[in-house]
C-alpha cells in the first residue's frame, strides 16, 4: 500500500519568511497529492491540491510542486503570516479514493 | 456553505462501555469515510462507503469496530467493548465520489477518551 512520509514534523518561521513542508510517497501510481490545514481543535480543510500531470500548481502565497520522478511533493507558504499556523498534513491519493496521509506539520508563525 | 456534521463533539466512557458516533455527510455526496486520528498523526482510514455499500473497510477492527450507512445518507460508527488505545479524534469526511481528485470535505470531528 501507499506510505506518506512528511518533513520536518515541527516548523517555526518569523512572520515574513517562506515556510517549506516536504512529503514523499511510495507508490508510483498514486495520482492526486492534496495537502490540508488543520487548525487547533478544527477540522481538516484543503488548501491545495495537484495532479500527477502537473507539476507546480499556485494559489496566492500557496504553491505545491511535484517531483513523480523522485516521488515527492513540497508545500511552499511565502509571506508567512501568524494566521498560517496550524498542522499541515500532505496526502497521497491511490486508487478509489484511497488517500493515505503524513503524520503533519505543526507550522508556528511568529510576529 | 454545506458542511459534514458529526455528532457528539465529545465523548468520554469507561473501557468495555459501547460507544457510537454519527455522521451527516453534505447533501449529494455519495462517498462516506471514516478516519481515526491519533493525536500528532495523520487520519488513518478506517472505512469508506459508497452510498450504502462498503469499499473498503481493511484497517477497521472488525472484532469490536463496526460501521453502517443504511440509507445511503449518513451513517454511524459503534466501538464494543471500548478499549484504552481507542482514545483518539473519530473523523468523518465525504466527497462527490470515488474518482481521483474528489476533494474530501472533513467534519469536526468526536474525540473520544476512554478511560
Amino acid at each position: 500500500g501507499e506510505n506518506v512520509e512528511q518533513h520536518p514534523s515541527t516548523l517555526s518561521v518569523q512572520e515574513g519568511d517562506s515556510a517549506v513542508i516536504k512529503c514523499t510517497y511510495s507508490d508510483s501510481a498514486s495520482n492526486y497529492f492534496p495537502w490540508y490545514k488543520q487548525e487547533l481543535g478544527k477540522r481538516p480543510q484543503l488548501i491545495i491540491d495537484i495532479r500527477s500531470n502537473v507539476g507546480e500548481k499556485k494559489d496566492q502565497r500557496i504553491a505545491v510542486t511535484l517531483n513523480k520522478t523522485a516521488k515527492h511533493f513540497s508545500l511552499h507558504i511565502t509571506e508567512t503570516q501568524p494566521e498560517d499556523s496550524a498542522v499541515y498534513f500532505c496526502a497521497a491519493y491511490l486508487i478509489r479514493n484511497d488517500m493515505r496521509f503524513g503524520a503533519g506539520t505543526r507550522l508556528t508563525v511568529k510576529p | 456553505e454545506a458542511e459534514v456534521a458529526q455528532s457528539p463533539r465529545y465523548k468520554i466512557t469507561e473501557k468495555s462501555q459501547a460507544v457510537a458516533f454519527w455522521c451527516d455527510p453534505i447533501s449529494g455526496h455519495a462517498t462516506l469515510y471514516w478516519y481515526r486520528q491519533i493525536l500528532g498523526q495523520g487520519p488513518e482510514l478506517l472505512v469508506q462507503f459508497q452510498d450504502e455499500s462498503v469499499v473498503d473497510d481493511s484497517q477497521l477492527p472488525k472484532d469490536r469496530f463496526s460501521a453502517e450507512r443504511l440509507k445511503g445518507v449518513d451513517s454511524t460508527l459503534k466501538i464494543q467493548p471500548a478499549e484504552l488505545g481507542d482514545s483518539a479524534m473519530y473523523l468523518c469526511a465525504s466527497s462527490l465520489g470515488l474518482a481521483a481528485g474528489e476533494t474530501q470535505y472533513f467534519g469536526p470531528g468526536t474525540r473520544l477518551l476512554v478511560l
